[in-house]
């Protein structure tokens, strides 16, 4: 089974609007930390945002926030106010419990229209 | 600046010949990954190591090989064993004590003609 599902290929949102980007997981771990990676086209994967399995509030970095549903095992990504700047992949990633390996999603191709 | 360095960016190669990339970081951290990235795939994890003289295979590590003989370098050997080595490749580092997310570098592009 794929331990990090990403259903949208690729999502398009207007200029100043909020965008959800989906991401589902699987692990029986109890601990594990969820992880957003954003991918401009430049190739550089860019660490935005990091959610822990015991954390008691969702993660917020700015613009971005994960909206953690522990028990659906989702951890959506949200960004608030889209920019131009935004258009770009964005990875989901865990890592399982003190693990050395990372589990990434296939990605969603954001694009944002002015 | 601390940060990971990959070179080259692109690198083209002939069918039937090694390739070394090259992955340097002055963040001083302990773990180092390798990835590879094809169209419309995430991450793949090469080989990974956690500390120096010590790697691990990860999920696709067939025709790949890697050293680790300093904290700070990590090289990737794409061998003529790599039936498909086309793609881009990302190398990651993180700290072993409380480190939490990887960092990565720029990528390696590689081309085989």
């Amino acid at each position: 089974a794929q331990k990090i599902t990403q259903t949208q290929p690729g999502m398009f949102v207007q200029e100043k609007e909020a965008v959800t980007l989906d991401c589902t997981y699987d692990t029986s771990d109890p601990s594990y930390g969820l992880f957003w990676y954003k991918q401009p086209s430049s190739g550089e994967m860019i660490f935005l945002i990091y959610q822990g399995s015991y954390d008691q509030q969702n993660a917020t970095e700015g613009r971005y926030s994960l909206n953690f549903q522990k028990a659906r095992k989702s951890a959506n990504l949200v960004i608030s106010a889209s920019q131009l700047g935004d258009s770009a992949m964005y990875f989901c990633a865990m890592r399982e419990g003190t693990g050395n390996q990372f589990y990434f999603g296939t990605g969603t191709s954001l694009t944002v229209i002015p | 600046d601390g940060g990971i360095t990959q070179s080259p960016k692109y690198l083209f190669r002939k069918e039937g010949q090694n390739v070394t990339l090259s992955c340097e970081q002055n963040l001083n951290h302990d773990a180092m990954y390798w990835y590879r990235q094809d169209p419309g795939q995430g991450l793949r994890l090469i080989y990974y190591s956690q500390i120096v003289n010590d790697f691990q295979k990860g999920d696709i590590a067939e025709g790949y090989s890697v050293s680790r003989e300093k904290k700070e370098s990590f090289p990737l050997t794409v061998t003529s064993a790599q039936k498909n080595p086309t793609a881009f490749y990302l190398c990651a580092s993180r700290a072993w004590a409380g480190g939490r997310e990887q960092f990565f570098g720029p990528g390696t592009r590689l081309t085989v003609l």
